[in-house]
């Protein structure tokens, strides 16, 4: 069965960098493409990055746009967001999620939580 | 990438109709057939409900249906039962191949 794990999460002080993977089994990983999303504490879904099933084609939220890289590596089957210069607001548990192309995810993994204090 | 509009809450009792409604601009809803809908049950990860505007995914109930007219997309639930009652939310493809969502709204059954 489809199987999304995310890890990596944790808690970090503001400033610092923290990379998140994503596992996925249970399909074939190269045909899909990848999202990272994200919601706050009681806040509402926040779309975060996108990546084409090779890895050529990446968007972002212009709130983590020049923070956050999403990257993917198709022979492990993982997904990968590093986030960098880490912002008390950046506290939430993040989700990956797979799709079609143009879709916005039909898995989607449990979340891990990152929590950015001081 | 300003946030699509949903109305915070809605309700209904058990049995009846509801719809949310989740607008945008042509440079998302209104332009693309690329309007999803999730169910969120508090502390669990979001499930898709509708994809590309109004196709229900394997599994899904058919009192789950979609639609679109110009800038707003649409979701509406028949016969409310009690497990319906979590946050919903839409999102849509954009111009910039970016996504966004609906800020969510809460469904509550009486």
């Amino acid at each position: 069965q489809v199987q999304l794990v995310e890890s990596g999460g944790g808690v970090v002080q503001p400033g610092r960098s923290l990379r998140l993977s994503c596992a996925a089994s249970g399909f074939m990983f190269s045909n899909y493409i990848m999202h990272w999303v994200r919601q706050a504490p009681g806040k509402g879904l926040e779309w975060l990055a996108v990546l084409s099933t090779d890895g050529s084609h990446k968007f972002y939220a212009d709130s983590v746009k020049g923070r956050f890289t999403i990257s993917r590596d198709n022979s492990k089957n993982t997904a990968y967001l590093q986030m960098d210069s880490l912002r008390v607001e950046d506290t939430a548990v993040y989700y990956c999620a797979r799709a079609p192309p143009y879709g916005s995810g039909d898995y989607w993994g449990q979340g891990t939580l990152v929590t950015v204090s001081s | 990438q300003s946030a699509l509009t949903q109305p915070a809450s809605v309700s209904g009792s058990p049995g009846q109709s509801i719809t949310i409604s989740c607008t945008g601009t042509s440079g998302d809803v209104g332009g693309y057939n690329y309007v999803s809908w999730y169910q969120q049950h508090p502390g669990k990860a979001p499930k898709l409900m509708i994809y590309d505007v109004n196709n229900r995914p394997s599994g899904v109930s058919n009192r789950f249906s979609g639609s679109k007219s110009g800038n707003t997309a649409s979701l509406t639930i028949s016969g409310l039962q009690a497990e319906d009652e979590a946050d919903y939310y839409c999102i849509s493809y954009t111009t910039s191949a970016a996504r966004v969502f609906g800020g969510g709204t809460k469904l509550t059954v009486l």
